[in-house]
């Protein structure tokens, strides 16, 4: 079974500051990607990673892809109140087939 | 236009009641998905079309009955539900897996609560 891990759970971080998210998977795959979840709201695309080395950006957040480590990550620079949201990382580890991490709560505290 | 359309948002039934959830997409996408998310929990996938044939079946009660009726359109039927499936339920599309790209785009999902 595709184990999708997501750490931390939980990160209260101070406007300005800096902060990495890891999303580690139990399974080979080279497609990853990033999503957003407002409270109360559905998911929204932020990054797809197709690739091993694959880095994308948009803004504060920068997502980045091992596959040979299998470990994704999603640095937030110089946090904003508007980035407090619920980040997913999903694997689709066999094709069409998406299995999301935990999910980190992201509270940006001014 | 990278919209998925769920209706309704928001449905109420007893455990007694037939629904159905629907779902619509015109992008294209000949995979659709189901997932189910219970508060502060991440997605769980329950089910996958491919090309309009049932892919995946992630081990759903059978008290959940989906149906492609064609590539645009998605539905889950309900039936004897149990309070404790009362969740967001939501859609998904993407390219079939041959394309590089499968990124799903979500639709709003219905709140759906059993009484």
């Amino acid at each position: 079974e595709l184990k999708v891990e997501q750490n931390p759970l939980f990160l209260s971080m101070q406007e300005g500051k800096n902060y990495t998210i890891y999303c580690n998977y139990s399974t080979t795959s080279d497609r990853l990607y990033w999503y957003r979840q407002d409270p109360g709201k559905s998911l929204e695309s932020l990054f797809v990673l197709l690739s091993n080395g694959a880095v994308k950006q948009e803004g504060r957040l920068m997502a980045s892809l091992d596959t040979k480590a299998r470990l994704s990550t999603l640095h937030i620079t110089a946090a904003v109140h508007d980035l407090s949201a619920t980040y997913f990382c999903a694997v689709d580890a066999t094709g069409n087939q998406f299995y999301f991490g935990t999910g980190t709560s992201l509270t940006v505290i001014p | 236009d990278t919209e998925v359309t769920q209706t309704p948002k928001h449905l109420v039934m007893g455990m007694t009641n037939k629904k159905s959830l629907k779902c619509e997409q015109h992008m294209g996408h000949r995979a659709m998905y189901w997932y189910k998310q219970k508060a502060k929990k991440p997605p769980e996938l329950m089910f996958v079309y491919s090309y309009e044939k049932l892919s995946i079946n992630e081990s759903v009660p059978s008290r959940f009955s989906p149906e492609c009726p064609n590539s645009s359109l998605l539905n889950l039927h309900l039936h004897a539900l149990q309070p404790e499936d009362s969740a967001l339920y939501l859609c998904a599309s993407s390219h079939f897996f041959k394309r590089r790209n499968t990124e799903a785009f979500f639709g709003q999902g219905t709140r759906l609560t059993v009484v």
